[in-house]
Order: structure tokens, then sequence, then C-alpha cells
């Protein structure tokens, strides 16, 4: 089966830029999460979908982030205006259903903000 | 924010050598679930354990889960070059995931 799909790989950008990722999860995925990872971190969640909505969002920048999911299947991730400290990979994953064990995740995007 | 402490923070070994390493939670559990991470394959799942089991193997890896002191242990028996990872723990409690810092672990020729 195809994996998680993620575009584009790298991005540099200049602060108070704005960028936008994209994410197609495996098919037949309900759930899907989009992480920050910093250098020599563990991932952290932003936001979490089952299927069209919102299930947490509690540690996405509101004032900046914003992500949505189409018709329950690809979705966006974005950032404007874009701050130094978001130089991060940022990573999307997919499962089965909330709560169901393993994460499948995409390749990431490494996002430097000059 | 991170519930999971993996220790050591990092390791390095020689190749054939086992590698243990640990990871210590503090609220209750579902499931406790290891991943690992390099350049070339990105973020990938080994092994998930749930809250009523003890111990778990899959090929080279065993896990273990303490409840009773929020820990567990991942061990690789034999290691390879191609261990040279960060791990991660990640524990479940409710519908996410919560991760720790990983342990960079490096197998030497």
């Amino acid at each position: 089966e195809a994996g998680v799909a993620q575009s584009p790989r790298y991005k540099i950008i200049e602060k108070r830029q704005s960028v936008a990722f994209w994410c197609n999860p495996i098919s037949g995925h309900a759930t899907l999460y989009w992480y920050q990872q910093i250098l020599g971190q563990g991932p952290k969640l932003l936001i979490q979908f089952q299927n069209n909505g919102v299930v947490d969002d509690s540690q996405l920048p509101k004032d900046r982030f914003s992500a949505e999911r189409l018709k329950g299947v690809d979705s966006t991730l974005k950032i404007q205006p874009a701050k130094l400290e978001d130089s991060a990979v940022y990573l999307c994953a997919s499962s089965l259903e909330v709560g169901q064990g393993e994460q499948y995740f995409g390749p990431g995007t490494r996002l430097t903000v000059t | 924010s991170q519930q999971g402490e993996e220790d050591p923070q990092a390791l390095s070994i020689q190749e054939g050598e086992n590698a243990t390493m640990n990871c210590s939670y503090k609220t209750s559990i579902n499931n406790l679930q290891w991943y690992r991470q390099n350049s070339g394959r990105g973020l990938v799942h080994l092994i998930l354990i749930r809250s009523n089991e003890r111990e778990k193997h899959s090929g080279r890896l065993r896990v273990t889960l303490d409840t009773s002191k929020k820990s567990s242990s991942l061990l690789i028996t034999a290691s390879r070059a191609a261990d040279t990872a960060s791990y991660f723990c990640a524990t479940e409690g409710g519908y996410q995931l919560i991760w720790g810092a990983g342990t960079k672990l490096i197998i030497k020729p």
C-alpha cells in the first residue's frame, strides 16, 4: 500500500512570509495528525483530525497556524506569518482510527525560516 | 507537553552488542509504543505494548512494561549498523500519542 505522502520536502522562507504544507494519508485512514519536530526533540502534536473534524488542536498556535482537511482525505497546514522559531520538520501521520495504536508517518517537510 | 523521558539521551555501542534504552512516563496509559527515526526511512513504528502486557518480542526487539513504575525498556539484540537511529517512546492514554525526546543510538563498526 502507498504510504503517507507529503510535499514539499524542503522549504526555505523569510520570516513574515507564508508557507503551506500538503499531506495525503494512507487510503482508508480516518485519523490524520500534524506534528512539529524541532531538532533534537520528539514530535509535538499540532492538530489531529478524525475524518473532517478536529479532535485536538490545543497546541496549534492559532494566531499564525491553520489546518484543514477537506473531504476527510488530504490536509494542508499553513503558517502565516512565519517566525524564526517555526524552523522545524513538519510531519504528517495517519492511523485507522483515533486511539488505534500505530501511526504511519510521511517523510516530513523541513522548513527553514531565515 | 512531553510525557515520556528516554534514558540515556545518547548511546554508542559496538556492532553485535546489545542496546538497552529506557522510557519513563507520568500518567496512566492504554499502551506504549516505540518508534525509530533515521534520515533514510523517517519515523517508523517498531512495537506496541498494551498496559496489561508485561513483555513483548518482535525479531531482535524486546520491550518490557512496568506500569507500577511507569517505565518501559527497549532491548535491541545483536545490533547492526542499520540500527543507528533515534528511538522514541510514545504513550497513548486517550486519543493522542505523547512523545519523549528520544535516545540517539550509534552503532560503531
